[in-house]
């Protein structure tokens, strides 16, 4: 059962671009969402955060938005730059969890130059 | 800043050996530290959690007398495999957390191999 669901495998984007990286999740207790980068052998990399009383955040070239009532959430990177090529991986929280996260599977970007 | 140190990177052992992975945060107090482990292609799974000076708390389908948790202070969180074998070999990563609502800090991970 995927309480936090990343349905796009991949994504490849043109440099400079917008990328756009989806997340869905199902469990309506969730009320504190993260984004992390990771690239191989190394640990995942906190990237950006939104608790559920926002819809947006934003942080230099990163924003992260959240739509409750569909129970989504999405990552924009722009411009998007080469060294952004990495695994994204979105998580949830929430008390029920113990604060706990629940990170979806991931979604490998390509920044082509 | 929030940073965590993880080590070692890369074991790799024999079967029947004990193996024992520190995590440790380096800029910051940690009252939560969690561990995780990852398969090839796989998301992270939650192994246990660990609260400073109180036992760890495992998921569902983890040993606990095979993955022992020590987090003797507010800055070190040890996990030791015992008596390793191969099908163990895997990405193991810990992270670390300031309190509640904040995010976790990740270590770089060990990789370890069991022969």
């Amino acid at each position: 059962d995927q309480q936090v669901k990343q349905n796009s495998p991949s994504l490849s984007v043109q440099e400079g671009r917008i990328s756009i990286l989806n997340c869905d999740y199902t469990n309506s207790m969730f009320d504190y969402f993260l984004w992390y980068k990771k690239y191989p052998a190394e640990g995942p990399t906190f990237l950006i955060s939104i608790s559920s009383i926002k819809d947006k955040n934003e942080d230099g070239r990163f924003t992260v938005f959240l739509n409750k009532s569909a129970k989504h959430l999405s990552l924009h990177i722009v411009p998007s730059q080469p060294g952004d090529s990495a695994v994204y991986f979105c998580a949830a929280s929430g008390i029920e969890y113990g604060n706990k996260l629940v990170f979806g599977a991931g979604t490998i970007l390509r920044v082509k130059s | 800043g929030a940073v965590v140190s993880q080590h070692p990177s890369w074991v790799i052992c024999k079967s029947g050996t004990s193996v024992k992975i520190e995590c440790r945060s380096l800029d910051f107090q940690a009252t939560t530290m969690f561990w995780y482990r990852q398969f090839p292609k796989k998301s992270l799974m939650l192994m246990a959690t660990s609260n400073e000076g109180s036992k760890a708390t495992y998921e569902q389908g983890v040993e606990k007398d095979k993955f022992l948790i020590n987090h003797a202070s507010l800055t070190l969180s040890t996990l030791t495999v015992t008596s390793a074998h191969p099908e163990d070999s895997s990405f193991y990563i810990c992270s670390a957390r300031q309190g509640l609502n904040q995010p976790q800090h990740f270590g770089d991970g060990t990789r370890l191999s069991i022969l």
